[in-house]
């Protein structure tokens, strides 16, 4: 069965350093995001990614956040300048179609900043 | 402002109690409410949309139904596999999922 895949699965780093975090979504999806849960809250969104522009993106999605689809099967998300409070599991989705809510999410991957 | 709330954040079951999960919601223009389930150190995995009021759907033991104001995801005759975070979500005319916190269900043999 396809799954969506995200590297890495868990990554340390200091503040003020750069991260990317890797994704590849189901092939034949044609929609995808970047959630984020900090231990113990809820599932935040961060970002939706559509004919290779951003759709739409939540008040956490700042200017220190970016998104890329570089080709065709990676989906990024980068963070420029590292911040305690980015400490969190990151997760990437992927989707069919926007009004079914049917979202494929990867397994995550756990960002700790020190 | 948008708001899911579900209810209880923990459930201890025995095996083959049935019982129910609550998650009610305030918001305008809804487009669906979804419920999904997580299990530690996972992603969610979809399971249910229900897009109006009087809806139901049903997958195995789980069936869900929907309200104008309230959803509800009805266990029956739980087994231990069942034991997982049930997260519910709601989704306006764009593209985020606003989830709740979820209710931790663990279900003993």
């Amino acid at each position: 069965e396809p799954e969506v895949t995200q590297t890495p699965s868990h990554q340390v780093t200091q503040m003020g350093q750069e991260v990317i975090l890797r994704c590849v979504p189901i092939s034949n999806h044609l929609y995808f995001y970047w959630y984020r849960q900090i231990l113990g809250q809820k599932v935040e969104f961060l970002v939706s990614f559509y004919n290779n522009e951003i759709s739409e993106k939540s008040e956490i999605f700042d200017d220190q956040f970016s998104v890329e689809r570089p080709d065709g099967s990676n989906f990024t998300l980068k963070i420029r300048s590292t911040k305690l409070e980015d400490s969190a599991m990151y997760f990437c989705a992927s989707g069919r179609d926007r009004r079914s809510g049917e979202l494929f999410f990867g397994e995550g991957s756990r960002l700790t900043v020190l | 402002e948008d708001q899911v709330t579900q209810s209880p954040e923990a459930l201890r079951l025995q095996e083959g109690e049935s019982s129910s999960l609550n998650c009610s919601y305030t918001v305008s223009g809804l487009r669906g409410l979804f419920w999904y389930r997580q299990d530690p150190g996972k992603g969610p995995e979809f399971l249910f949309t229900l897009y109006s009021a009087g809806e139901e759907k049903e997958k195995e033991r789980l069936k869900a139904t929907l309200t104008k104001k309230e959803s509800f995801l009805h266990i029956t005759a739980p087994k231990p596999e069942d034991s997982a975070t049930y997260l519910c979500a709601v989704g306006r005319n764009t593209d985020k999922l606003i989830f709740g916190t979820g209710t931790r269900l663990q279900v003993f043999p």
